[in-house]
């Protein structure tokens, strides 16, 4: 059964404390890893997709990652409007077109 | 720009109405998507539709419908609201399937049934 588990549930940074949040999938023939950012009350904003072991993509403080069994995603120096709910979902190609949502970290940055 | 709109962003509904929520994409999308998001158990998808009048059960499709009349628009019925149906609902859409794969997300409509 495809799957997907984000780390930590809940992570509480200093202004300028870089970290990394996991997410470890489990699906038959990755077809896209994906990161989204939500906020309180609105709709997840996408991020980046991730398509094969070892491609990394870049925006601002942010940094995904990608290995064949997880993704990370690196904050640099986060600030606090880099406080929300981060989102990894993944598709694989025996989920036709469901796309497998973790259930996020959320990220708190103190300034 | 990508966008995708939903109705309305709160509603309160009594026990065994029916409730229409609507959700239109301006991105001329083939796939759109209704999930419920509720707290510690992510987003779960509802309903997708492929195509126009084109319709697909996700993972919890119990006590919902859905109705796709036009390429831009998908709606989710409840047909008769019920107090385990209150939740955050979000549509998305995004491209065929050979291609892009990212999907876009409405702001949501969070709903409390009373």
């Amino acid at each position: 059964e495809d799957q997907v588990t984000q780390s930590p549930e809940a992570l509480r940074l200093q202004e300028g404390e870089s970290s990394s949040l996991n997410c470890s999938y489990t699906v038959s023939g990755l077809r896209g890893l994906f990161w989204y950012r939500q906020d309180p009350g609105k709709g997840p904003e996408f991020l980046f997709t991730l398509y094969s072991a070892g491609e990394e993509k870049e925006k601002e403080r942010l940094k995904a990652t990608l290995t064949k069994k997880e993704s990370f995603l690196h904050i640099t120096a986060p600030k606090p409007e880099d406080s929300a709910t981060y989102l990894c979902a993944a598709r694989g190609y025996s989920s036709a077109s469901k796309i497998i949502f973790g259930s996020g970290t959320r990220l708190s940055i103190r300034p | 720009d990508v966008k995708v709109t939903q109705s309305s962003r709160y509603l309160v509904k009594r026990t065994g109405e029916k409730v229409f929520l609507e959700c239109v994409q301006d991105m001329d999308h083939e796939n759109m998507f209704w999930y419920r998001q509720d707290p510690g158990l992510g987003l779960r998808l509802i309903y997708f539709s492929y195509d126009v009048k084109m319709k697909e059960k996700g993972d919890i499709p119990e006590g919902y419908s859905v109705s796709r009349e036009k390429k831009e628009r998908f709606s989710l019925i409840l047909e008769s609201a019920s107090t385990n149906q209150t939740s955050m609902y979000l549509c998305a859409s995004n491209k065929g399937l050979a291609t892009q794969e990212t999907q876009y997300f409405g702001p949501g409509t969070r709903l409390l049934v009373l």
